[in-house]
């Protein structure tokens, strides 16, 4: 069955610091998409980046990249120069062929001042 | 362009009762789907529609049903609540349903069944 672990419940950085979220996946399928949200407080989700399983570079969005390692099954976010407003839950999620995304039990990050 | 809204954004119910939440999708996506989330299960998913159709249903018990409607807009209704309907429900819009397509999700609707 397809599942997406986090393994990290919480992760503290100084402000200013990188911070890498880990993210593991299992699946079979060939063809699928992982995600990583970000939920403040607030509860809205946040689309922070996207990253399809033939993708041969990693995918980046201004501070956020993620680190895709498809033979281990891996798809870290790095955010770079973390800022005090980055504190929120971080979710990696995947959508593979014809069905709904399933997500990971998601990170709390707390930045530092 | 507009983002997804979901409303209302607040809602207490009392046991018993039925309640519908609403999500207006972004502007020319036809699938929406959604989730419930809560501290114990995390983020569950309840029922995809793509073009008027549910498309995919996840493990929910009947009481919990949904629709599309021809401008994409979506809504779900729960019927005789249980405490443990209480959380917050998301909604998610995107243009098409396969796996290489960005989902983006509304502020979701917290519903608080007492």
């Amino acid at each position: 069955a397809q599942k997406i672990t986090q393994t990290q419940p919480g992760m503290f950085v100084q402000e200013k610091e990188a911070v890498t979220l880990d993210c593991t996946y299992d699946t079979s399928d060939p063809s699928y998409g992982l995600f990583w949200y970000k939920q403040p407080s607030s509860g809205e989700m946040i689309f922070l980046i996207y990253q399809g399983s033939y993708d041969q570079q990693n995918a980046t969005e201004g501070r956020y990249s993620l680190n895709f390692q498809k033979a281990r099954k891996s798809a870290n976010l790095v955010i770079s120069a973390s800022q005090l407003g980055d504190s929120a839950m971080y979710f990696c999620a995947m959508r593979y062929n014809n069905n709904d995304m399933r997500f990971g039990a998601g990170t709390r990050l707390t930045v530092k001042p | 362009k507009a983002g997804v809204t979901q409303t209302p954004r607040y809602l207490i119910k009392t046991r018993g009762q039925q309640v519908t939440l609403s999500c207006s999708p972004i502007s020319g996506h036809r699938s929406v789907s959604w989730y419930q989330q809560t501290p114990g299960q995390g983020l569950q998913f309840l029922f995809e529609y793509f073009s008027e159709t549910q498309r995919n249903k996840g493990n929910f018990p009947g009481r919990f049903s949904g629709r599309q409607f021809s401008n994409s807009r979506s809504e779900m209704n729960v019927s005789t609540l249980e405490l443990g309907d209480s959380a917050l429900y998301l909604c998610a819009s995107s243009s098409w349903w396969r796996e290489n397509t960005e989902a983006f999700f509304g502020q979701g609707t917290r519903l608080t069944v007492v």
